[in-house]
């Protein structure tokens, strides 16, 4: 079984602050994504990497940064936290190819920034 | 711009009838389909997926149905369970230049079976 293992599942932040919020998965995989989920706007792609060192900006980037140092680990990064990136964060892996469809994700993270 | 749309954001029905669940989407270079599952404090889990070559996949209680020309899909869930209850997302994948399949979602619909 792939598991994507996210280290907080609840996290209370301050506006302002620095936050990491760290996703390890098991299984090899080359890709991990970071999405965040608001109600009414389903699952927003924050960004990705598809190897070591390899990002991408996924549909909302700003505000966040990323880093991949080891395959097995993605960070998610909010260089300074604001209100609205209260939320939850769901972290997810795949194996690269085009047949390789199916995302596993972590449980997820539920950030309030006050 | 939402590319992915589930126009119906909860589903009431009762334990043993079918479930239908919608999802419309606008670009036609996606080429697979996913629907996932979601319960509260977890985090989305795989149900099932679809090529757009296809216009129906079973798998158990659970049937997409994939409409290429009207830019539609459906889950059909047959019969209802209560522990089927759980919102549900539709999902599409579009690759890009490094061969990364990006999934885009759609809204969610919150599905309540009722015992």
């Amino acid at each position: 079984d792939v598991k994507v293992t996210q280290s907080s599942r609840y996290l209370v932040k301050r506006t302002g602050e620095k936050v990491f919020l760290e996703c390890v998965q098991d299984m090899d995989h080359e890709n991990m994504f970071w999405y965040r989920q608001d109600p009414g706007l389903g699952l927003r792609l924050i960004y990705f990497s598809y190897d070591v060192k390899m990002k991408e900006k996924g549909d909302i980037p700003e505000g966040y940064s990323v880093s991949r140092e080891k395959k097995e680990r993605f960070s998610l990064i909010l260089e300074s936290a604001s209100t609205n990136q209260t939320s939850m964060y769901l972290c997810a892996s795949i194996e690269r190819g085009l047949a390789k469809n199916i995302q596993y994700f972590g449980a997820g993270t539920r950030l309030s920034v006050l | 711009d939402q590319q992915v749309k589930q126009n119906s954001p909860s589903l009431s029905v009762q334990e043993g009838r079918i479930s239908i669940l919608n999802c419309d989407y606008t670009n036609s270079m996606f080429d697979y389909f996913l629907w996932y599952k979601k319960y509260p404090a977890e985090g989305p889990t795989f149900l099932i997926s679809i090529s757009s070559i296809k216009d129906k996949n079973e798998d158990g209680r659970f049937t997409v149905f994939l409409n290429k020309s009207a830019k539609h899909l459906s889950l059909h869930i047959v019969p209802s369970q209560p522990g089927d209850s759980a919102v549900y997302f539709c999902a599409a994948i579009i690759y890009g230049s490094s061969n990364t399949g990006k999934l885009i979602f759609g809204q969610g619909t919150t599905l309540q079976v009722k015992p």
